[in-house]
């Protein structure tokens, strides 16, 4: 079964300043990983999506990641932080069978500090 | 496009009542549709798989004659507590997968946060 971890709960940067969420997987095979945000009380939005094309992927609001295969890593970027990329973040991995079912993984919390 | 809506936004209703939150896609059929509890602080926890047309396939620990889940057409899924407890109480989401679209990418509701006192 694929699963995914998120390494830290809770990440503080300053405004301005580069943001680094990291996440790790676990996969038998090649997977599908995602990034989703979620601002409070609202759905989730995607990020980006990795789906064995271009290893680095660039997703909206000036995030990016990269597949690291040889490290097993997705983590997530941006050169920027801004007060509005304050939110929940979560690194998904989906199920290679037919299920299509999408794993969680506990989710970082991002906090911007002016 | 690629919208999904879910109804209602929140409720609150008394122990031992029944509450049904449905979920749309708006713009797109969906052959199949997840729901997800979300308590407080936490992570999504996936519940079932509903497709449509087929009974729902519920994850372990998730109890069916509970949390009933019906997916009577491609654009329309509901989810029903029954007999609702304070423990009940949770942030509800929907996510759908377009019929023919890419296989593992999820739509997402907004959510329904249910509160029972």
């Amino acid at each position: 079964a694929q699963s995914v971890t998120q390494l830290d709960s809770h990440v503080s940067v300053s405004e301005g300043t580069p943001v680094l969420l990291r996440c790790n997987y676990s996969s038998s095979y090649s997977p599908s990983l995602f990034w989703y945000v979620q601002h409070p009380n609202k759905g989730l939005q995607l990020l980006l999506k990795y789906t064995s094309a271009a290893t680095l992927v660039k997703g909206i609001n000036g995030f990016e990641a990269e597949f690291k295969k040889s490290e097993t890593s997705f983590h997530l970027t941006k050169p920027s932080a801004h007060m509005s990329d304050a939110a929940e973040y979560f690194c998904v991995v989906s199920e290679m069978d037919s299920s299509y079912k999408l794993i969680f993984g506990s989710g970082t919390r991002l906090l911007v500090r002016p | 496009g690629a919208v999904v809506s879910q109804h209602p936004s929140w409720v609150i209703c008394k122990s031992g009542t029944s509450v049904k939150i449905e979920c749309r896609s708006l713009d797109f059929q969906a052959t199949t549709m997840f729901w997800y509890r979300q308590f407080p602080k936490q992570s999504l926890m996936l519940m079932a798989t509903s497709n449509e047309g087929s009974k729902a396939t519920y994850e372990q620990g998730v109890e069916k004659d509970k949390f009933l889940i019906n997916h009577a057409s491609l654009t329309l899924s509901t989810l029903t507590v029954t007999s609702a407890h304070p423990e009940d109480s949770s942030f509800y989401i929907c996510s759908a997968k377009e019929w023919g679209g890419s296989y593992n990418e999820q739509f997402f509701g907004p959510g329904t946060r249910l509160t029972v006192l």
